[in-house]
């Protein structure tokens, strides 16, 4: 299986932050992968997808990059209601495989 | 609105089975891939298996070793995760997701756009 290696596992950040979180494949997935916010209690909600498409609805502040083994989710300016938890999620090949998580606290 | 609503969640021993049901609203569900995904107290997201449109694919994460079965019933809207032989280990929080699919001119990709709220499993003794 493919493994998906998010870094950091968590960070500090203030509000209007430029956020950067990084998810490294084991192996070159193209562009198949998703970005993916989930906050304490509640479902995870999709932000990104095939690697850099945005989803409808999310905010445009969000945006993500890479290709192959490196991939990258910014958050231009960090939000309140950002402080979360983001997962990658690999859908190169089955199984399917998430990142680990990197949780977004406030500073 | 697009509503999944999963149920059957409880808790069981060791060794004991469990259906999960995910019934959906709002959308065309038969024309959809569908997964369960879940995630164990305080710990990250793990996938878990899917499966196609009219059932004739479905695709299971490793360490479900065989105990788990996803099915569906387009007729009902409805997806469900039979699990047997339950292990302390399967404890969590399951979430039905609804799979679009996208296509550019790397090819076509997947991603879960529509999530359940979860119903906790409790393997235990």
């Amino acid at each position: 299986a493919i493994q998906m290696t998010q870094s950091p596992s968590s960070l500090s950040a203030s509000v209007g932050d430029r956020v950067t979180i990084t998810c490294r494949a084991s192996q070159g997935i193209r562009n198949d992968l998703g970005w993916y916010q989930q906050k304490p209690g509640k479902a995870p909600k999709l932000l990104i997808y095939a690697a850099s498409s945005l989803q409808s609805g999310v905010p445009s502040r969000f945006s993500g990059s890479g290709s192959g083994i490196d991939f990258t989710l910014t958050i231009s300016s960090l939000q309140p209601e950002d402080f979360a938890t983001y997962y990658c999620l690999q859908d190169y090949n089955y199984p399917r495989t998430f990142g680990q998580g990197t949780r977004v606290e406030i500073k | 609105e697009v509503q999944l609503v999963e149920s059957g969640g409880g808790l069981v021993q060791p060794g004991e089975s469990l259906r999960l049901s995910c019934a959906t609203s709002g959308f065309n569900f038969g024309t959809y891939w569908m997964a369960w995904v879940r995630q164990a107290p305080g710990k990250g997201l793990e996938w878990v298996a899917n499966i196609k449109q009219d059932g004739s694919d479905k695709h299971y994460a490793d360490s479900m070793g065989g105990r788990f079965t996803i099915s569906r019933d387009n007729a009902k809207e409805s997806l469900y995760l039979q699990m047997d032989s339950l292990r302390p280990e399967d404890t969590a929080v399951y979430f039905c997701a609804r799979d679009f699919t996208t296509r550019d001119n790397n090819g076509y990709h997947d991603a879960y756009d529509i999530w359940g709220q979860g119903t906790m499993v409790t393997v235990s003794s």
